[in-house]
C-alpha cells in the first residue's frame, strides 16, 4: 500500500517565493527522504532525516518532521525558475531491508 | 551525473520482442534496484540486489527477469510485454540495501514504449 502521499499534486508559485511540500505516511519510519525529479529523468536525492530528528537544512531547503502527527513539510526559499520539477518524499519502514516507498509526488512550476 | 548510468534511454518495441535493459553503477556500491515509474502512480519498487544476491521480487510478473552479474552491473530482460508496460523504468544503487540510512542514487532511466 503507498506510505507517503504529497499534498499538494501541484503547485506554482513565481520566482523568488517559497514552496512548502507536505507529506503523510501510514506506518512507523527509520527515516524519511526527499527527491527531486526533472521531467523524465532521474531521481536525485535532497535530503535525509531520521525519525529521531525533528528539522534539517540543507542550502536553501527545509525539511520538517513530525512523528506524532506521521508527516513532513519540505520548505524551498527564494524559489528559481530551475526548482521547477516534481518532488517526491520516501519513506523507509522499521522492518527489513532499506525499501523506499514513495508517495505520487508534488509538481512544482516556478514561473519566471 | 549521478554515477548511475542506463540504456538505452528510449526503447520501443513489440509484445512478441525480446530486449534488454541495462544499468552501471560507478559509485562503489552493493545494492542495486529496478523500480517501475507509470504516469499518475507512485514509483513502484521492482526488485532488490544486495551483493549480487536477489533479496526482493515484489510480485513482479515473469515476463520481467532480472539479472546481476556483479555488483556494479544490473540487468532487466524483458519478453512478451503489454502494451501496460510501458513505463520509465529507472535504475538505482545505494550503499547496501539492509542500511536504512543510505539514500539511493537513481539513474536517468530507460522509457520503455510496447506496442
Amino acid at each position: 500500500s503507498q506510505q507517503g502521499e504529497e499534498d499538494p499534486q501541484a503547485l506554482s508559485i513565481q520566482e523568488g517565493e517559497n514552496a512548502t511540500m507536505n507529506c503523510s505516511y501510514k506506518t512507523s519510519i527509520n527515516n524519511l527522504q526527499w527527491y527531486r525529479q526533472n521531467s523524465g529523468r532521474g531521481l536525485v536525492h535532497l535530503i535525509l532525516i531520521r525519525s529521531n530528528e525533528r528539522e534539517k537544512h540543507s542550502g536553501r531547503l527545509r525539511v520538517t518532521l513530525d512523528t506524532s502527527k506521521k508527516s513532513s513539510s519540505l520548505l524551498i526559499t527564494a524559489s528559481r525558475a530551475a526548482d521547477t520539477a516534481s518532488y517526491f518524499c520516501a519513506t523507509v519502514t522499521l522492518q527489513g531491508a532499506q525499501k523506499l516507498v514513495f508517495g505520487q509526488g508534488t509538481r512544482l512550476t516556478i514561473n519566471p | 551525473e549521478t554515477g548511475v548510468t542506463q540504456t538505452p534511454r528510449h526503447l520501443v518495441m513489440g509484445m512478441t520482442n525480446k530486449k534488454s535493459l541495462k544499468c552501471e553503477q560507478h559509485l562503489g556500491h552493493n545494492a542495486m534496484y529496478w523500480y517501475k515509474q507509470s504516469a499518475k502512480k507512485p514509483l513502484e519498487l521492482m526488485f532488490v540486489y544486495n551483493f549480487k544476491e536477489q533479496t526482493e521480487n515484489n510480485s513482479v510478473p515473469s515476463r520481467f527477469s532480472p539479472e546481476c552479474p556483479n555488483s556494479s552491473h544490473l540487468f532487466l530482460h524483458l519478453h512478451t510485454l503489454q502494451p501496460e508496460d510501458s513505463a520509465l523504468y529507472l535504475c538505482a544503487s545505494s550503499q547496501d540495501s539492509w542500511g536504512t540510512s543510505y539514500e539511493q542514487y537513481f539513474g536517468p532511466g530507460t522509457r520503455l514504449t510496447v506496442t
